[in-house]
């Protein structure tokens, strides 16, 4: 069985870069055809999409977050990870990693991270 | 790209059934075949229940089930169970120029 499971810091200064990994166990996201992506739930509000990566390159993102975020993958490490610059009192969130099947299906979560800005 | 609307809440009593729906664009639920829905237990992980607009992922019950027409998408849940009581998102592709995936603003169902 899958898992996915989110690690980092929980508060980071304004203006400072959130970083977050996500460690996959169960599989391998060098030999996957799927997507892994962030998703984020600010207190109170709704689940929005930050981003989603291919394996092999290809990175997609939220056009309200694109000029502040990268994803990337570290196969030997079978991690990905997530970089927010900037950060402001608004990008407080759960953050979620998943797995993406390229078209918005997340079929496996992480239990996500509180990160306080 | 904006985010899906959807009901802040709906209710039911157990044994009832519930209807929630996900509205998009064209350029997003209305021309794709990417719908997705998630049941989301606060503190918990999201859990996929629907894609592709209607199909279930192995271990998903029958009672629920989803569906599409036009722009507008839609979660039905059958004999509602107090478990049923949770936050539900639709979520849909829009590639039309850019890839692109939104959420809904999520909907409270109550099970009375």
């Amino acid at each position: 069985q899958l898992q996915l499971q989110e690690s980092g810091p929980g508060l980071v200064k304004p203006s400072e870069t959130l970083s977050l990994s996500c460690t996959v166990s169960g599989g391998y996201i060098s030999r996957s055809s799927y997507f892994w992506a962030w998703v984020r739930q600010p207190p109170g509000k709704a689940l929005e999409w930050i981003g989603s990566m291919y394996q092999g390159g290809s990175a997609y993102y939220n056009p309200s977050l694109r000029s502040r975020v990268t994803i990337s993958v570290d196969n030997s490490m079978n991690q990905f990870s997530l970089s927010l610059r900037s950060a402001t009192a608004a990008d407080t969130a759960i953050y979620f990693c998943a797995r993406d099947d390229g078209y918005g299906s997340f079929d496996f979560w992480g239990q996500g991270k509180l990160v306080a800005v | 790209q904006s985010a899906l609307a959807q009901p802040r809440s709906v209710s039911g009593s157990p044994g009832q059934s519930v209807t929630i729906s996900c509205t998009g664009t064209s350029g997003d639920v209305g021309g794709y075949n990417y719908v997705s829905w998630y049941q989301h237990h606060p503190g918990k992980a999201p859990k996929l229940l629907i894609s592709e607009v209607y199909k279930r992922p192995s271990g998903v019950p029958d009672r629920f089930s989803g569906s599409k027409s036009g722009n507008r998408a839609s979660l039905t849940i059958t004999g509602l169970q107090a478990e049923d009581e949770a936050d539900y998102y639709c979520c849909s592709y829009g590639g039309s120029d850019i890839f692109f995936v939104a959420f809904g603003g999520g909907t409270k169902l109550t099970v009375l």
